[in-house]
């Protein structure tokens, strides 16, 4: 079983639509969960940093943290034409060097 | 402050043949790490290294070396390159709170 699963999508929405995209996870000393998203041919770059379990809201964008269940969401309000692009979910435990990458999401918001 | 760069952009490769790809970070960060992104697969981490003279192997460190002879530096190496190692590279550095901060990418293909 891997460490973190994603569903690769593809999933294609209309704009102004709300998006939800999801991990799940098996190891429940992740405390650190972040989601990252990569525009085509680019290196990821860090959308939402989230600790433990909670909400953070920034803008269009919401991450949900469920330790409970071990699953973690990312909303994304009002989808506009360039939020099309990659979304990788990772984490990582409160000891060790190590993060743990979900396989991505791709995204395509239609105008 | 140009983040983390890596060179080369770009590389075609012949079985066999051999070459370096080079991470460097101007934020003075301890962490470093090695990850290769292939279709479906997601980022995978090749090696690491938690501060200078210091490496680490990741999940898929065969067929690879490192060195980090200094902080600002990470080296990838390839000794003998075959057609699985073809794929996207990706260096990063640690930043405080846990972030990943990421470069742009090496595109290898080995043929």
């Amino acid at each position: 079983q891997k460490e973190v699963e994603q569903d690769p999508g593809p999933l294609s929405v209309p704009e102004g639509a709300i998006v939800s995209l999801n991990c799940t996870y098996s190891n429940s000393a992740f405390q650190y969960f972040m989601w990252y998203r990569q525009y085509s041919r680019k290196g990821p770059e860090l959308l939402m940093y989230t600790y433990s379990s909670g909400n953070k809201e920034d803008g269009r964008f919401t991450a949900q943290v469920d330790k409970s269940s071990k699953y973690i969401s990312l909303f994304i309000r009002d989808s506009q034409p360039s939020d099309s692009a990659t979304y990788l979910c990772a984490m990582r435990g409160n000891t060790g060097n190590q993060f743990y990458f979900g396989t991505g999401t791709s995204l395509t918001v239609i105008p | 402050n140009a983040g983390v760069t890596q060179t080369p952009k770009f590389r075609v490769l012949k079985t066999g043949q051999s070459m370096t790809l080079l991470c460097a970070q101007d934020m003075n960060h301890e962490y470093m790490y090695w990850y290769r992104q292939d279709p479906g697969m997601g980022l995978r981490l090749i090696h690491y290294s938690v501060g200078e003279g210091t490496t680490a192997k990741g999940e898929v460190p065969d067929g690879y070396n490192v060195s980090r002879l200094k902080k600002q530096n990470f080296l990838l190496g390839l000794e003998s390159a075959a057609p699985s190692q073809t794929s996207v590279y990706f260096c990063a550095s640690l930043a405080g709170q846990g972030i990943l901060n990421f470069g742009a990418g090496t595109r290898l293909s080995v043929l």
